[in-house]
């Protein structure tokens, strides 16, 4: 069974913080991750996709992969109120787009 | 319309009635998926489409009845749900059904089954 497992928080960072976001996953043939940030009731949108280990940064945000590890991490500078979300890890396994989502990890930043 | 549009947006039905939800996207995409979404779940793939073929049907129950008629366009039909099928059913397009294509999604239809 394939998974991908991430911490459900909430995490609570005040205002202007880093906030780290971690992720693991199961199958060693993923190959593509990705960030998806998910308001309460809204649907995902895409934050950041990463395919090769090391560092990736995009404004605010940092992806981080270890395949070695089996680890992919976001890190968000400058938190802000409204990065308050539930964040999404998915893997992409296989030779096409089936991604597996992990639960996700509930942000809370706090003014 | 931009991006991946979902109709209805929010679904009441009971268990004896057929419904279907319809995804439309903008983008020039080739593949299409339906994933259902339920509280405190991972999000759950359900079809998988590429250029209108079918290719991966994640074992769901056959009360769940996908059609992709063109590139553009998928639907889900329903009928005879349970309650339990009560969830948020999102779809999404890719450019191709490929590992390292960005899925995007639409804003999904939030159904109750009574």
């Amino acid at each position: 069974q394939k998974e991908v497992e991430q911490n459900s928080g909430p995490l609570s960072v005040p205002e202007g913080a880093i906030a780290s976001l971690n992720c693991t996953y199961s199958d060693r043939g993923s190959q593509s991750f990705f960030w998806y940030r998910q308001y309460s009731g809204k649907s995902p949108e895409l934050i950041m996709s990463i395919y090769s280990n090391g560092d990736k940064e995009d404004g605010r945000f940092t992806a981080q992969l270890n395949k070695a590890s089996q680890y992919v991490s976001l890190l968000i500078r400058d938190s802000q109120p409204s990065d308050s979300a539930t964040y999404l890890c998915a893997a992409a396994s296989g030779g096409y787009t089936k991604l597996i989502f992990g639960a996700g990890t509930r942000l809370a930043v706090h003014p | 319309e931009t991006g991946v549009t979902q109709t209805p947006r929010h679904l009441v039905m009971g268990m004896t009635n057929k419904k279907s939800l319809k995804c439309e996207q903008h983008l020039g995409h080739n593949a299409m998926y339906w994933y259902k979404q339920s509280a405190k779940k991972p999000l759950e793939l359900m079809f998988v489409y590429s250029l209108e073929e079918r290719v991966e049907n994640n074992s769901v129950p056959s009360r769940f009845s996908p059609e992709c008629p063109n590139s553009s366009h998928l639907f889900l039909h329903l009928h005879t749900l349970q309650p339990e099928d009560s969830a948020l059913y999102l779809c999404a397009s890719s450019r191709e059904v490929r590992g390292t294509d960005t899925q995007y999604f639409g804003p999904g239809t939030r159904l109750t089954v009574l």
